[in-house]
């Protein structure tokens, strides 16, 4: 059973591209969030998804930053002109229920996405 | 409003010591408490999780937290630690299981021999 699966696992870009990141949920998950891990700092909520829906996105950029998680095909988020302080980790996470209590989630290693 | 506090950023220990990785929350509602680990390079693991019941919580890697509701403290030990527990550590707290967990800005545990 696969874990969650992120891809790229590093990723570069120049200032201006776009820089999509994405996140295959583990089997049978219909839930998948968004964490930013800036230097040094902790995770940052960003957004909560479900098929097709965007639940929470409370923690996204108002601006540049949009996620998606498609019937059929991994979640993903895009970032359009990037900038330096988009340099970061992001993690996504995927979770089964997330009304029962306990629900963990669980993480996938991360893409390091780095702005030049 | 939810928020974790790590109280130390980085904790050096001598292998084989014990170690205390100190976490406090605030919150006006009822809380589900976790500590995840992160190895360098790699995504955070769950080392264990508090719902509710016992305070004392054992979790893996010979981990343990207590919950403390009168201090609003979620601290988690270890009484003899490897070099292999080097990593960060991060607490968090959630309402649910895994919507919108609230990270704290983790604890790098460095474990010299």
């Amino acid at each position: 059973n696969a874990g969650v699966m992120q891809n790229p696992r590093h990723l570069v870009r120049r200032r201006g591209q776009e820089a999509r990141l994405r996140c295959s949920p583990m089997k049978g998950h219909s839930h998948v969030y968004w964490y930013r891990q800036l230097p040094e700092e902790g995770l940052k909520f960003m957004v909560y998804l479900q098929k097709e829906n965007i639940i929470d996105e409370s923690g996204m950029p108002k601006e540049r930053f949009s996620a998606e998680f498609p019937k059929e095909g991994p979640s993903i988020l895009r970032i359009q002109q990037v900038v330096r302080g988009d340099s970061a980790a992001y993690f996504c996470a995927s979770s089964h229920d997330v009304d029962r209590v306990g629900t963990e989630a669980f993480f996938g290693q991360g893409t390091r996405l780095t702005v030049v | 409003a939810q928020s974790v506090t790590q109280l130390d950023s980085q904790v050096p220990v001598f292998e084989e010591a014990p170690v205390e990785l100190r976490c406090n929350y605030s919150s006006s509602v009822s809380v589900y408490l976790f500590w995840y680990v992160q190895y360098p390079n790699q995504g955070l693991q769950l080392l264990l999780k508090y719902l509710s019941g016992s305070t004392l919580v054992k979790g893996i890697n010979g981990f343990e937290a207590e919950f403390n509701k009168s201090q609003t403290s979620f601290h988690l030990r270890k009484p003899s630690v490897h070099i292999s527990d080097t990593a960060e550590y991060f607490c968090a707290v959630s309402f649910t299981g895994g919507f919108k967990t609230i990270f704290g800005a983790g604890t790098r545990l460095f474990v010299k021999a």
